[in-house]
């Protein structure tokens, strides 16, 4: 079964600081990948995702940015965080089956 | 504009009674549908699908229905337990494998 390692688990940030969140999957090959913000009271909003290594679809215009270095490796980015940019982030791989989700990563601007 | 809703952010059940998640959704190209859980600083977890070619799929406790001419699906859970107090979330998959996900329904099952 797929298993998806998300780190850290927390992490808090000064505004304006670059940040850099990895995902990495065990258990399957070439899966489609994902991330997820959820913002405090709101749903799931689709930040980006990616059918393969080096192809990144981004649904939402924002300043964060994602890459796909290798098959089951995903990381996400900023070069300068904003205060609206706190919240829950989440790694989801799926093929043609339900996705799977990380832990999270809860992120917090001051 | 979101294509998958929950329109009740909350719901409270006393324990062993039925507790019924809704979820709407606009796109008729939705081909699958899913339901996850989530505690608390987790990622979600799966629950229950549902094909488009069918309108009903039971597990256990859960059942979810879907009704496609009303662009509606429903999760029941009977009898509910205080352990299955976590928000619920719909999900619905285009034919780009793109998943659409609701805002989420809070359960909160009294003992």
């Amino acid at each position: 079964s797929q298993t998806i390692h998300q780190w850290p688990a927390t992490l808090v940030q000064p505004v304006g600081s670059p940040l850099s969140l990895e995902c990495t999957v065990e258990g399957t090959s070439n899966p489609n990948l994902y991330w997820y913000r959820q913002a405090a009271g709101r749903g799931l909003q689709l930040l980006f995702y990616s059918v393969g290594i080096g192809q990144i679809s981004s649904e939402v215009p924002q300043n964060l940015s994602a890459s796909r270095p290798q098959d089951r490796q995903f990381i996400l980015s900023s070069k300068k965080l904003l205060l609206s940019d706190s919240g829950f982030y989440l790694c989801a791989a799926g093929v043609n089956q339900p996705q799977h989700f990380g832990d999270g990563t809860r992120l917090s601007i001051l | 504009d979101q294509q998958v809703k929950q329109n009740s952010p909350s719901l409270s059940v006393q324990e062993g009674r039925i507790s019924i998640l809704n979820c709407d959704y606009t796109n008729s190209m939705f081909d699958y549908f899913l339901w996850y859980k989530k505690y608390p600083a987790e990622g979600p977890t799966f629950l229950i699908s549902i094909s488009s070619i069918k309108d009903k799929n039971e597990d256990g406790r859960f059942t979810v229905f879907l009704n496609k001419s009303a662009k509606h699906l429903s999760l029941h859970i009977v009898p509910s337990q205080p352990g299955d107090s976590a928000v619920y979330f719909c999900a619905a998959m285009d034919n780009f494998n793109k998943f659409y996900f609701g805002s989420g329904t809070k359960l909160n099952v009294k003992p």
